[in-house]
């Protein structure tokens, strides 16, 4: 079984202020690791993915996330934010070979103020 | 181009009525899933299907039933519902079931059973 944990359940920030959410993973085989975002009201939209390769993945809207096996963690960052990025973001994650079922964590709202 | 559609957006249903809560996606995609969001817990998976024909049980199964007839179609039906389905319910398709593909999501239902 996989679980993911955001430890943080808000998180916030000033405008033009770097941001980092916590997202940490536990699972006994490989895994595939993303992070979606949802806006009010909305659906969730993918912002970035982590599969193999380069641990550094670039999203969209300048997010970023750095994949660290040893720590299990895959936390999501960007150095300037803006009232836009106000939303909850969920860290989520799959197993290799498995019928894309996705485990969720229980999400972390960013609020960004003047 | 569409995407995933659900219907109806809002619903308020008394205990122990049934209803059905609709899917669509244009995508030609062969996996399909349900999720219900309830604060602090994030997303969690009711149903899944990988295709016309088949589906399975996710993490929180009981009181749902759901049915895949064809590619486009994935509904949910509520068999008699109860006030601890109060929730928002969210669709996704994905293309393959290898678990290393966006999964694009509905906006989400918003049932209230009282």
């Amino acid at each position: 079984a996989q679980s993911v944990t955001q430890l943080d359940s808000q998180v916030p920030v000033f405008e033009e202020a770097p941001v980092e959410l916590r997202c940490n993973y536990s699972s006994s085989v490989s895994v595939y690791l993303f992070w979606y975002v949802q806006y009010p009201n909305q659906g969730l939209q993918l912002l970035l993915k982590y599969l193999s390769g380069s641990t550094l993945v670039k999203g969209i809207n300048g997010f970023e996330a750095e994949f660290n096996k040893s720590q299990t963690s895959f936390h999501l960052r960007k150095p300037s934010v803006h009232i836009s990025d106000t939303a909850e973001y969920f860290c989520a994650a799959s197993h290799t070979g498995t019928a894309s079922k996705l485990t969720f964590g229980t999400g972390t709202r960013l609020q960004v103020t003047l | 181009n569409a995407g995933v559609t659900q219907t109806p957006k809002f619903q308020v249903l008394k205990t122990g009525q049934s209803m059905t809560l609709q899917c669509a996606q244009d995508m030609n995609h062969e996996y399909m899933s349900w999720y219900r969001q309830d604060p602090g817990m994030g997303l969690r998976l009711i149903h899944y299907s990988v295709g016309a024909g088949i589906t399975d049980q996710g993490e929180v199964p009981n009181g749902y039933n759901v049915s895949r007839s064809t590619t486009e179609d994935f509904p949910l039906r509520l068999l008699s519902a109860a006030p601890s389905q109060t929730s928002v319910y969210f669709c996704a398709s994905q293309s393959g079931g290898s678990g290393n593909t966006e999964a694009f999501f509905g906006q989400g239902t918003r049932l209230t059973v009282v």
